[in-house]
């Protein structure tokens, strides 16, 4: 069964500091996707960042970078320089057929 | 922007009555949108898939009388609770797909039954 674990339930860091929120998943599939949402306290899914499993080299957006360990089933997400408007819910997540599979998601709260 | 809208955005309702929440895809032909719904510091559940000129799949565990889904254009689905309850209050959103199976969320609707 296809299944997204996230084990932070909250992380603190320091403003301009990197942070690295962890993801695991599991799956039998041999083609799959990961993604990474960020869901401030409006309410609203920002889609960050897209990983393909047969990607070779790890996503990158701006300051959003995935850490891909295929072997290992990981795909944390490192947000580098953190700055205040950071601070929100993040959902990892990976797309089973059409559907979205979501993880419980990690609170992140940047302090000055 | 916002490539899918949702109305309304907040609605408060009694008991017993009929709510409809509307999701636009506005840049995109979308023949697939998502129904998710969301508790309070919680993940979000798919409820179901709905498919512009058919019937919507619903996953396991959701009354499908209860939670009623017309996707009637390329541009617009509805979902609609049927008799809310107080135990219907949530937040819910709707997706669409884009280019790389992502999907593009709506900003959300809370729903309030008294």
């Amino acid at each position: 069964a296809q299944k997204i674990t996230q084990t932070q339930p909250g992380m603190f860091v320091q403003e301009k500091e990197a942070v690295t929120l962890d993801c695991t998943y599991d799956t039998s599939d041999p083609s799959y996707g990961l993604f990474w949402y960020k869901q401030p306290s409006s309410g609203e899914m920002i889609f960050l960042i897209y990983q393909g499993s047969y990607d070779q080299q790890n996503a990158t957006e701006g300051r959003y970078s995935l850490n891909f360990q295929k072997a290992r089933k990981s795909a944390n997400l490192v947000i580098s320089a953190s700055q205040l408007g950071d601070s929100a819910m993040y959902f990892c997540a990976m797309r089973h057929t059409d559907k979205l599979i979501f993880g419980t998601g990690t609170r992140l709260q940047v302090f000055p | 922007g916002a490539v899918v809208s949702q109305h309304p955005s907040r609605v408060i309702c009694k008991s017993g009555t009929s709510v409809k929440i509307e999701c636009r895809s506005l840049d995109f032909q979308a023949t697939t949108m998502f129904w998710y719904r969301q508790f309070p510091k919680k993940s979000l559940m798919l409820m179901a898939t709905s498919n512009e000129g058919s019937k919507a799949t619903y996953e396991q565990g959701v009354e499908k009388d209860k939670f009623l889904i017309n996707h009637a254009s390329l541009t617009l689905s509805t979902l609609t609770v049927t008799s809310a309850h107080p135990e219907d209050s949530s937040f819910y959103i709707c997706s669409r797909q884009g280019l790389y199976n992502e999907q593009f969320f709506g900003p959300g609707t809370r729903l309030t039954v008294l």
